[in-house]
């Protein structure tokens, strides 16, 4: 069981806006900062979102990121077919002492 | 830019200790502030952090790992190293090393992964 809940899949048709959710607790979302990733099989994860809603250099304003107590939440505006990908967040957790991950979120463009 | 590549064997039998290795490229492991992680996946659940090596040399381990995980560096050839013992087919699973800013809280950089099977 993931300490990060997100729904197992997501969809959109292309120009449409998706959101993707993550949801944790108190000692990590609530207390830590959230990172976002766009995983394609195979692939290394790439960094979306970093502290919760900045953008790594290179990464388009269509992907943003929120957060609100403990969720935490990845919007993506005029969705393209290559942005057809996994999705998950990580942050760290205070208990564990460690990095906690999302189960990740298949998004399908349709 | 900073690139990570795994390697090793693909199948290890139960019972034995599995070994993997990550070489960086672009940038020093010796470089203050960072930590270099091991996170793996095994098929079809999330991701699980294994554990990490900082600059100095300090670990830092996942509680459900921690008797039989061991990760080291080797700075003149910089590449760490991950070896977890005693391994069960619950440790199948795709390895990734990945680089940690430690004063961020971020996992900046991934390797690809290397998939891992314990099977006899």
């Amino acid at each position: 069981q993931s300490l990060l809940t997100q729904a197992p899949s997501a969809s959109g048709a292309p120009g449409q806006s998706v959101t993707i959710f993550c949801s944790g607790s108190d000692s990590n979302i609530g207390g830590n900062p959230v990172n976002w990733y766009q995983h394609f099989p195979r692939t290394a994860p790439k960094l979306l979102i970093f502290t919760d809603y900045q953008r790594p250099s290179g990464v388009p304003d269509r992907f943003s990121g929120s957060k609100s107590g403990t969720s935490a939440s990845l919007a993506i505006t005029g969705l393209h077919s290559d942005d057809e990908a996994i999705y998950f967040c990580a942050t760290w957790d205070d208990t564990l002492s460690g990095w906690v991950f999302g189960g990740g979120t298949n998004l399908t463009v349709l | 830019q900073v690139q990570l590549q795994e390697s090793g064997p693909g199948l290890v039998k139960p019972s034995q200790t599995l070994s993997l290795t990550c070489s960086v490229s672009g940038g020093s492991i010796s470089r203050d502030s960072f930590y270099w992680t091991w996170i793996r996946q095994p098929a079809g659940k999330e991701l699980e952090w294994i554990g990490r090596i900082y600059t100095s040399g300090t670990t830092h381990y996942n509680p459900s790992l921690v008797s039989r995980v061991s990760i080291s560096a080797d700075r003149s050839k910089n590449q760490f190293s991950l070896h977890l013992s005693s391994v069960t087919a619950a440790d199948t699973a795709v390895y990734y090393c990945v680089r940690e800013k430690g004063w961020e809280l971020l996992l900046d950089y991934w390797g690809q992964g290397i998939p891992v099977t314990v099977s006899s």
